[in-house]
């Protein structure tokens, strides 16, 4: 079945320093990839949506600025966490649609971010 | 806008029993997706059931089946012979082609040996 691979599953960083996550599709090709991020107990909450070869569609409330999203290829989006601060701490986790399976989305495993 | 409600936050069932999850959901589409997904504590999200709203018949995969009513907007997770391993976070989500998932608030799923 399609894959995800999301790397790293664990990152602690300082406090104003930029962390980036990858979110690949290894075996099917991904024109859209979405970013959520879950707090503790809770569900998931949709960041944005990353197109292949546009830019990047963000929830309300989430900043542009300090979430980079980047979509450079089909089987490739990218989130970078800029400047980022303890509140920023959290797991995000990405999916991917493989389009040959209509509605079959997959996650990747997810990636815990601790900024220190 | 689309919402998704899991009015048990906790259950938990016998090992072996059966054990169904609740969820309903708002909508004024008629064509649309319905998933049930299971987050163990690795946090991996793991797609449970799948249901497309325009089949009448309900989804079935091994142990886990679930009961469609779509007139009802309800959509529940039957886990038969339960399993240590399914304990887990469970989410039910809604999905409208083209547009974004729509969480539930999950029900954490506790198994006794």
């Amino acid at each position: 079945g399609a894959v995800v691979s999301q790397h790293p599953s664990r990152v602690i960083c300082k406090s104003g320093t930029s962390v980036k996550i990858e979110c690949r599709s290894l075996d099917f090709q991904a024109t859209t990839m979405f970013w959520y991020r879950q707090f503790p107990k809770q569900s998931l909450m949709l960041m944005a949506t990353s197109n292949e070869g546009s830019k990047a569609t963000y929830e309300q409330g989430v900043e542009k600025d300090k979430f980079l999203i980047n979509h450079a290829s089909l089987t490739l989006s990218t989130l970078t966490v800029t400047s980022a601060h303890p509140e920023d701490s959290s797991f995000y986790i990405c999916s991917a649609r493989d389009l040959g399976d209509i509605g079959g989305y997959t996650f990747g495993s997810g990636t815990r971010l601790t900024v220190v | 806008a689309q919402t998704v409600t899991q009015s048990q936050p906790e259950m938990s069932v016998q090992e072996a029993e059966t054990v169904t999850l609740s969820c309903t959901y708002d909508t004024s589409e008629s064509d649309y997706y319905l998933f049930w997904y299971k987050q163990p504590p690795s946090r991996q999200m793991i797609l449970v059931i799948r249901q497309e709203a325009y089949k009448q018949q309900n989804a079935t995969e091994n142990r886990f089946s679930v009961n469609f009513q779509k007139a009802a907007k309800s959509f529940s997770l039957k886990i038969s012979d339960s399993q240590l391993g399914d304990a887990a976070m469970y989410f039910c989500a809604y999905y409208l082609w083209g547009n974004q998932f729509y969480f539930g608030t999950g029900t954490s799923l506790t198994v006794i040996p």
